[in-house]
């Protein structure tokens, strides 16, 4: 069975600082790994996906994500963090031998991005 | 705006009771995906549906059934509703091949007093 692990429920840093939001994850087949973020009283909206090809992705908003296949890890990063970023953010898998698109979500990290 | 309409918005019913949720996909969008979303369980996948068929089942009650209309809309119907029913109940939708990404609706927030 697919699962996702987000090992931090919060992530706390300082505007201007570099950011880094944990994600591994375990699947059968390929892995299809995307990140979503949630704000308050809102659905997840999607911020990059990868599917294949180069391990450094790059999303919405100036985030992107690094797949490390060896790691079965996909941490979502931004070089410089805005008060704005703020936000409940998931992991999310799905994998090519489930048969059909079943997106398995982590359990979310909060970040915190203080002025 | 994700394109994808949820309606209500809000919901506050009592145990017992039973409730629909509307959900109107992303023009285009023929997948439909359920999840509910609470403090304790997490986001959980309830219901997937493809261009009217039931594809995929996760952790739904009996208790609560879907299905997807020929115009691609779908519904939730919770029935005998329970203290802890009450949630986020997002759908989502997609193309519908394995590696494109969710669009989620703002989610009904339902309340069983």
């Amino acid at each position: 069975a697919q699962s996702v692990a987000q090992p931090e429920d919060q992530v706390n840093v300082a505007e201007g600082n570099p950011l880094t939001v944990k994600c591994t994850y375990s699947v059968s087949g390929n892995p299809y790994l995307f990140w979503y973020v949630q704000y308050p009283n809102r659905g997840l909206q999607f911020l990059l996906k990868y599917i294949t090809g180069d391990n450094l992705v790059k999303g919405s908003y100036g985030f992107e994500a690094e797949f490390n296949k060896s790691q079965t890890s996909f941490h979502l990063k931004k070089p410089s963090a805005l008060v704005s970023d703020s936000a409940l953010y998931f992991c999310a898998v799905s994998g090519s031998n489930t048969g059909f698109q079943k997106l398995v979500f982590g359990t979310g990290t909060r970040l915190l991005v203080s002025p | 705006d994700s394109g994808v309409t949820q309606t209500p918005k809000h919901l506050i019913t009592a145990t017992g009771q039973r409730v629909t949720l509307r959900c109107s996909p992303r023009s285009g969008d023929l997948s439909v995906y359920w999840y509910q979303q609470s403090l304790d369980q997490g986001l959980q996948f309830l219901i997937h549906y493809y261009n009217g068929e039931e594809r995929a089942k996760g952790n739904i009650l009996e208790r609560f059934s879907a299905q997807q209309f020929p115009d691609l809309h779908s519904e939730l119907n919770l029935s005998s509703l329970e203290l802890g029913d009450s949630a986020l109940y997002f759908c989502a939708s997609s193309v519908g091949s394995y590696n494109s990404p969710l669009h989620f609706g703002n989610g009904t927030r339902l309340t069983v007093t």
